[in-house]
């Protein structure tokens, strides 16, 4: 069975700076989709950033990145120029090509302070 | 993106009852739709997956004969709780997919409903 794991239960990160998420992973698949979520205080799950594992070229949205190391099963998720509005959790998910349920890591809590 | 909804936002209900809680698909038509549950400041939990005009796939742990999910058209999936009790209170999460069926295709969540069992 496959399974997502992030170590990191809480983050904080001033405005304007760089913090970065760390995600693992477990699978016996080859090809699968990698995706973080951001849940606000509204609860209201959104996507962030999204990766297809045949694909060597890390994705990119804006102030978000990620650092995809498939051989390690490592999705890190990295936030540039941190704003007030990047508090939030975050869920690391991983889904299989047959495209059945996400899986979610436990999620890391991100604070960002002025 | 696409839209899903949920309806109620939030519900209180007396021990014994049962709530029913719609997840919709506005602006598109979701073969499948994913029920989770989230307890306070943990992770989404997979319920059950709902396909269109079958029964639902319930994961293990999860009773079926408690939570009942109907799936009967391409924009509405239920769940409904039955007999809840105290313990089943929690915020319950659906999420849709298109249905085009590809993997990568983006789930699109509804907004979540609070229950509250006293």
């Amino acid at each position: 069975a496959q399974t997502v794991t992030q170590s990191q239960p809480e983050m904080s990160v001033q405005e304007a700076e760089t913090v970065t998420l760390s995600c693992t992973y477990d699978t016996s698949e080859s090809d699968y989709y990698l995706f973080w979520y951001k849940q606000p205080p509204s609860r209201q799950m959104i996507l962030v950033i999204r990766q297809e594992a045949y694909k060597q070229q890390n994705a990119t949205e804006n102030r978000f990145s990620v650092n995809f190391q498939k051989a390690a099963k490592s999705f890190s998720l990295k936030i540039s120029d941190s704003q007030l509005g990047d508090a939030a959790m975050y869920f690391c998910a991983y889904r299989n090509q047959a495209g059945t349920a996400l899986i979610f890591g436990k999620g890391t809590t991100l604070s960002v302070s002025s | 993106g696409a839209v899903v909804s949920q309806h109620p936002s939030r519900v209180i209900c007396k021990s014994g009852t049962s709530v029913k809680i719609e997840c919709r698909s506005l602006d598109f038509q979701a073969t499948t739709m994913f029920w989770y549950r989230q307890f306070p400041k943990q992770s989404l939990m997979l319920m059950a997956t709902s396909n269109e005009g079958s029964k639902a796939t319930y994961e293990q742990g999860v009773e079926k004969d408690k939570f009942l999910i109907n799936h009967a058209s391409l924009t509405l999936s239920t769940l409904t709780v039955t007999s809840a009790h105290p313990e089943d209170s929690s915020f319950y999460i659906c999420s849709a997919s298109s249905a085009s069926g590809r993997a990568i295709d983006e789930q699109f969540f509804g907004p979540g409903t609070r229950l509250t069992v006293l």
